[in-house]
């Protein structure tokens, strides 16, 4: 089954705890990014990348981190996580830049205490 | 100003209504258009794209007004099953940064 798959799905944690993310895709996407969506807000895309060891800021990368060693997988990494950063985090990915639809992972809850 | 504002809603319609969304645009350098569906706690799920065109697909129907940087969603015969939020995405030529809009809550009461 094609997918995008997250772990954890919930996850609560202290200030200051480092902590991964992961994001992988079994469709041999190009494009993979990361958002975060807030009330009120939406979601807003934090890093993206549009294939391996090629990474972009979105509107929001501050506190984070990413990598793209490998095609299928992209981690978001906070190294130092801080209470305003709890939120309900998407991985999502895309075939390439000619192609349209998102497919997005089923979120990943993060509460930082 | 953000760069994509939608309806603040909550629309609440009863079943067989015709409800109408809309959505502006701040930056042209957004080229691609679409509107999503998400459930609540769920994830998004492309519901369809947006052509200066027109684009109708069953019940719905999207339009782009470059001009007037402008997007419409048209839900024709709305049943239970389309209360979501609807939510209007940007996407910038040549790459993958992609704008949201907050989303749109819509209620279809029986």
């Amino acid at each position: 089954e094609a997918q995008v798959t997250q772990n954890p799905r919930y996850l609560i944690t202290v200030t200051g705890k480092k902590l991964t993310v992961t994001c992988s895709q079994n469709m041999n996407h190009e494009y993979m990014s990361w958002y975060r969506q807030d009330p009120g807000l939406g979601l807003r895309q934090i890093y993206y990348s549009m294939n391996v060891e090629v990474t972009d800021k979105g509107d929001v990368p501050e506190g984070y981190k990413v990598s793209r060693k490998e095609k299928r997988n992209f981690p978001l990494i906070l190294e130092s996580p801080s209470p305003n950063q709890t939120s309900l985090y998407f991985c999502a990915s895309r075939g390439g830049a000619t192609t349209i639809e998102q497919f997005f992972g089923p979120g990943t809850r993060l509460t930082v205490l | 100003r953000k760069e994509v504002e939608q309806d603040p809603g909550p629309f609440n319609v009863p079943e067989g209504a015709t409800v109408a969304f809309n959505c502006t645009y701040s930056n042209s350098a957004s080229q691609s258009f679409f509107w999503y569906r998400q459930d609540c706690r769920k994830e998004p799920k492309l519901l369809m794209s947006v052509y200066s065109s027109g684009n109708e697909d069953g019940r719905f129907t999207a339009q782009l007004n470059r001009a007037s940087q402008y997007i419409s969603l048209l839900i024709r015969d709305s049943k239970l099953s389309d209360s979501a939020t609807y939510l209007c995405v940007g996407v910038y030529t040549g790459g993958f940064k992609t704008i949201f809009g907050a989303g749109t809550r819509l209620f279809v009461k029986a």
